[in-house]
């Protein structure tokens, strides 16, 4: 079945370092590609997504590129802050069969930037 | 604020007993997801419902069940808890039935003691 695998956390960066959180998926057809942001105590944000092969989504100086050939969308950012603390899933939505449009998360990554 | 709420935030309730949480979706929103949060499964779709029908079902125990009513509010009712029940549980909605952007509730969180 489909499935979604990310980097065990946590990671732990000092302010203004470079973020690279690996995601990489199994899937039949051609999912789309999310990663969410759970800040502590919060519900799911989506921070960013990409809907076909080669497409790069990007928010709040995030970014993530749709790499068909090697099956990943690594999430990266050039400069942390504090407040991008957090735990990132990575997530695939595929429609076929009985799936209508559920999403496959990550275990999640936990983000810890510290000042 | 993704306009999903859920009720309650918390609920703490013992072995064997049964618990029903409760989703409003956003405003206009046809589709209500619910997934399950715990430290050793991660993040799980239990079941999607769409304008009151069931369409689609994760890997939901059978002592689980949910409904989506005429005003589009849904309710996840968990039966004969165990303490591995113990669990965030979100509520997302989103506008149809599949292809568009899922909107997160804050969660409820379940302990089974």
């Amino acid at each position: 079945g489909d499935s979604v695998t990310q980097m065990e956390g946590p990671v732990t960066l000092s302010e203004e370092a470079f973020l690279t959180i690996n995601c990489t998926y199994t899937a039949t057809g051609y999912p789309s590609l999310f990663w969410y942001v759970q800040y502590p105590g919060e519900g799911l944000q989506l921070l960013l997504k990409a809907t076909k092969a080669d497409d790069k989504g990007s928010n709040k100086g995030f970014e993530a590129t749709y790499r068909k050939e090697t099956t990943s969308f690594h999430l990266e950012k050039g400069s942390v802050q504090v407040s991008d603390s957090a735990v990132y899933f990575c997530a695939l939505r595929t429609t076929y069969g009985g799936s209508q449009g559920n999403l496959i998360f990550g275990k999640g990554t936990k983000l810890s930037v510290k000042p | 604020d993704s306009g999903v709420t859920q009720t309650p935030k918390h609920l703490i309730t013992a072995t064997g007993q049964r618990v029903t949480l409760r989703c409003s979706p956003r405003s206009g929103d046809l589709s209500v997801y619910w997934y399950q949060q715990s430290l050793d499964q991660g993040l799980q779709f239990l079941i999607q419902y769409y304008n009151g029908e069931e369409r689609a079902k994760g890997n939901i125990l059978e002592r689980f069940s949910a409904q989506q009513f005429p005003d589009l509010h849904s309710e996840l009712n968990l039966s004969s808890l165990e303490l591995g029940d113990s669990a965030l549980y979100f509520c997302a909605s989103s506008v149809a039935l599949a292809g568009y952007e899922q909107y997160f509730g804050p969660g409820t969180r379940l302990t089974v003691t």
